[in-house]
Formats: C-alpha cells, sequence, structure tokens
C-alpha cells in the first residue's frame, strides 16, 4: 500500500538557517503529494501541494519539488523564522483520491 | 463557515465504556475523513465518506469502531467498549471532491482527545 517516510525529527535551527525535511513515498499510479503543517495548539492545515511530476508547491517561503524519479518531495526553505516552528507532515494522495497516507512528522523548532 | 467542528474536546472515560464523538465538515464539503493520531505519530486512516455512504474503511479498524454519516452532513465515530490502547487523538477533515476537482486538500478539525483510564 501507499506509505510517506519523513526525516526523523526533532530539527532544531537558529533563525535565517537553511531548513530541508526529507520525504520519500511509495505509490502506485501518479499520487498528489502535500506537505501539512501543526503550529503549536492548533490543527493541521494545508502548507503547499503539487499534483505532477517536476511541479513544485510554494508558500509561505516554502517549497517541494514532486520529483517522481526519486519518489521525494523534500521541503525546504531558505531562512526560517521563530514563527516557523511547528510540526511539518509529508502526505500523499492516491491516484483514486480517496484516502490521503501521512509520515510521522517532523518537529522544528527555530531558536532566536 | 466556521471550518471543520468537532465535539467534545476532550473526553476522560473509564475502560469498557462507549464513547461518540460528532464532526461537523465544511458545509460545501462532500467527504468527510476520520483519523486517529498518537504521539509522535501521523494521522493514522480510519474511515471517509462520500456524502452518506461509507467509501473505505481503514482494515486496521476493530470491529469495535463504527462510524455513521447519516444525511450527509454532519458524522458520528462511536468507540464500544474502549481500551487504554484507544487513547489517541481522533481527527476529522473534509474535502470537495467533484468532477474537476484538483488535489484533495483536506480541512481538519481541531481534534477530540481521549483518554480511556
Amino acid at each position: 500500500g501507499d506509505s510517506v517516510t519523513q526525516m526523523e525529527g526533532p530539527v532544531t535551527l537558529s533563525e535565517e538557517a537553511f531548513l530541508t525535511i526529507n520525504c520519500t513515498y511509495t505509490a502506485t499510479g501518479y499520487p498528489s503529494l502535500f506537505w501539512y503543517v501543526q503550529y503549536p495548539g492548533e490543527g493541521l492545515q494545508l502548507l503547499l501541494k503539487a499534483t505532477k511530476a517536476d511541479d513544485k508547491g510554494s508558500n509561505k517561503g516554502f517549497e517541494a519539488t514532486y520529483r517522481k524519479e526519486t519518489t521525494s518531495f523534500h521541503l525546504e526553505k531558505g531562512s526560517v523564522q521563530v514563527s516557523d516552528s511547528a510540526v511539518y507532515f509529508c502526505a500523499l494522495s492516491g491516484t483514486n483520491a480517496g484516502k490521503s497516507t501521512f509520515g510521522d512528522g517532523t518537529t522544528l523548532t527555530v531558536k532566536p | 463557515d466556521t471550518g471543520v467542528s468537532q465535539n467534545p474536546r476532550h473526553k476522560i472515560t473509564k475502560r469498557g465504556q462507549n464513547v461518540t464523538f460528532r464532526c461537523d465538515p465544511i458545509s460545501e464539503h462532500n467527504r468527510l475523513y476520520w483519523y486517529r493520531q498518537t504521539l509522535g505519530q501521523g494521522p493514522e486512516f480510519l474511515t471517509y465518506f462520500q456524502n452518506e455512504a461509507q467509501l473505505e474503511k481503514s482494515r486496521l479498524l476493530s470491529d469495535r469502531f463504527s462510524a455513521e454519516r447519516p444525511k450527509g452532513s454532519f458524522s458520528t465515530l462511536e468507540i464500544q467498549r474502549t481500551e487504554q490502547g484507544d487513547s489517541a487523538m481522533y481527527l476529522c477533515a473534509s474535502s470537495y471532491r467533484g468532477a474537476s476537482s484538483g488535489a484533495n486538500v483536506l480541512t481538519f478539525g481541531a481534534g477530540s482527545r481521549l483518554t480511556v483510564l
């Protein structure tokens, strides 16, 4: 079945550092790929998405590119802020767009 | 729209009791999902509905779990004869799927936390 593997955390960075959170997936066909974020005390919310190979999703300075050849969707940000401290979940939705499958999440802490 | 609403937010119960959670999705959304999340893990799929039809149920879901969405609007998730291992956050999400929909983006509620003593 479908699965998502995320880089294990926690990740601690200083403000303005470069961020990469790795995500790889296993799925049949052509899934859609997502990053969701959960800020402290809040519910999960969509950060960005990509629906086909070589698509780049972007939002709030975060980017991720759908790489079918490496089955990856790594999350990057050039300069993190304290307000980016949160748990980040990589997810996929299968070709039939039924259920979504999530990774285990990566906790990011950004220190001033 | 107030988003996805879940009630109760917290439930503490004794082992063996039954509990029920309610989810009110975004009104325009025809799909409704239930997930379970434990500490340090990602959301684990339980089941989902399109309108009132239950389209998929996780094979990991015990017979003690049942979900309904009788009129295609709100949904309930009931856990019978609760066990300590059922302690988790139960998340509800909704989405809209139509003939020309793109990616299936989920909107999550804040969750219902269950503690089984």
